[in-house]
């Protein structure tokens, strides 16, 4: 395990309202992803971090902003949800940005917008 | 059309039977991983690949470049190999290691 967490683990919000996601990791990683993993797709990328304050989006970054004023520290931002926001959120991590390299997954975070 | 197809989406087996799960794609690629997702949620990468064969245990990974292929392998399956399993593919056209991933396979092994 490379020591990734994810808060909070389950949430249920309405429509509209700001949500924030937190994935903290006690690796010193230096690159971070938030994916949304939803039936009838596979896990998509909607914003990565290659280093603090360094972040870039992903395949499915509408609606989403992120922020790492903190290596250990990805904040994914939903400034006003919607219910096709409502997904499974995975952190992940990996040490480098190599071909070979392998991406440590956080447990997960069920949201709900109702 | 997906850039990473896998089949079958679902699958069950009894437990003892020798299962394959088969991941293509569509594009040229850098290297290939398969994952496991627990009935639980969590994910947990089970091998990477670039070319060759990958032997862990009772699961075995292959992958075909020219034909843009690749198979799990579970021999003497048993119902804790119930999960889904991922193939995700790291692009040769995007740099680092970002994944596009397939949809998964479902793995139900009955005892």
């Amino acid at each position: 395990d490379a020591g990734i967490t994810q808060s909070p683990r389950h949430k249920v919000t309405e429509t509209g309202t700001p949500v924030t996601l937190r994935c903290h990791q006690t690796e010193n990683h230096r690159y971070m992803y938030w994916y949304r993993q939803d039936p009838g797709h596979g896990l998509r990328l909607i914003h990565y971090s290659y280093g603090v304050k360094d972040t870039d989006k992903g395949e499915v970054s509408d609606g989403y902003s992120v922020s790492r004023s903190k290596t250990e520290d990805f904040l994914l931002t939903l400034e006003s949800a919607t219910s096709s926001q409502t997904s499974v959120y995975f952190c992940a991590t990996s040490k480098r940005d190599t071909v070979q390299e392998t991406q440590y997954f956080g447990p997960g975070t069920r949201l709900l917008v109702l | 059309k997906n850039e990473v197809e896998q089949s079958p989406q679902n699958l069950t087996a009894q437990e003892g039977e020798f299962i394959t799960i088969n991941c293509s794609y569509s594009v040229g690629i850098s290297a290939l991983h398969w994952l496991q997702q627990h009935p639980g949620g969590g994910i947990v990468s089970l091998f990477m690949l670039s070319s060759g064969k990958k032997k862990h245990g009772r699961l075995i990974a292959t992958i075909n470049i020219q034909e843009k292929h690749s198979s799990l392998h579970i021999t003497a399956s048993h119902p804790r190999d119930s999960a889904v399993y991922i193939c995700a593919v790291r692009l040769r056209e995007t740099s680092g290691s970002r994944l596009t991933f397939g949809e998964g396979t479902q793995l139900t092994v009955n005892p």
